[in-house]
């Protein structure tokens, strides 16, 4: 099992462009989510998934979409990159039946110019 | 939604000693706490978690404790050994999937 996986490892936008991150696993999860991580602030929730074709709003969502159209893969897009989306994000995933708790990906540290 | 407060955002403790971090959450319906180990440039793991029906777990020389009462949580490091430096986050859940996380603590044992 590779787990959690993400693309890219490292990306630099200009203001306004837009890209998706890639977030995949293996292992048959039903829950999936996406965090940004800032210095001092922790990890802050941005949309999450309870299964394909299901998404919702955590923390901080606005500037980011999201789908699920199937278990393995729940991107992240960024419509139009601002410097205020300079972070490391991070991708995770968990189970809904057997021992729950989320296994996150390697991250993707994003740089908005 | 749920605010979880960290602390100390530092911890400097001598190989050996005990390294112990605190944590508060405000809403009481959270139920699952885990806790989460970040090495410089990987991604946070697992070390312990502790649901609401427990008041202490222990894992070897890693032990959390929950006062569901007062809201607030635990991690205590017996034995630190210059491997355990790290950032440590809390974290407290009504849902295992919607983590409101910690600010932090930057855990630094002295050789």
């Amino acid at each position: 099992n590779a787990g959690v996986t993400q693309t890219p490892k490292f990306q630099v936008l200009k203001t306004g462009q837009s890209m998706t991150l890639q977030c995949a696993q293996d292992m048959n999860h039903e829950y999936m989510s996406w965090y940004r991580q800032d210095p001092g602030m922790g990890l802050r929730l941005i949309h999450y998934s309870v299964g394909a074709g299901i998404t919702d709003q955590g923390e901080v969502p606005n500037g980011y979409n999201v789908s699920r159209s199937t278990t393995e893969d729940f991107p992240l897009r960024l419509l139009s990159a601002a410097p205020s989306q300079t972070s490391v994000y991070f991708c995770a995933s968990s189970s809904g039946t057997s021992r729950r708790f989320q296994f996150f990906g390697p991250g993707t540290r994003l740089t908005v110019l | 939604g749920e605010n979880v407060e960290q602390h100390p955002s530092t911890l400097s403790v001598q190989e050996g000693d005990s390294a112990v971090i605190k944590c508060t959450y405000s809403d009481s319906a959270s139920n699952y706490f885990p806790w989460y180990k970040q090495e410089l440039g990987k991604r946070p793991q697992l070390i312990i978690d502790i649901r609401s029906n427990v008041g202490e777990k222990k894992d070897q020389r890693i032990a959390v404790t929950l006062n569901k009462t007062a809201k607030h949580f635990s991690l205590h490091i017996t034995e630190t050994q210059p491997e355990d430096s790290a950032v440590y986050f809390c974290a407290a859940s009504q849902d295992d999937y919607k983590l409101s996380f910690g600010a932090g603590t930057t855990v630094t044992v002295r050789a």
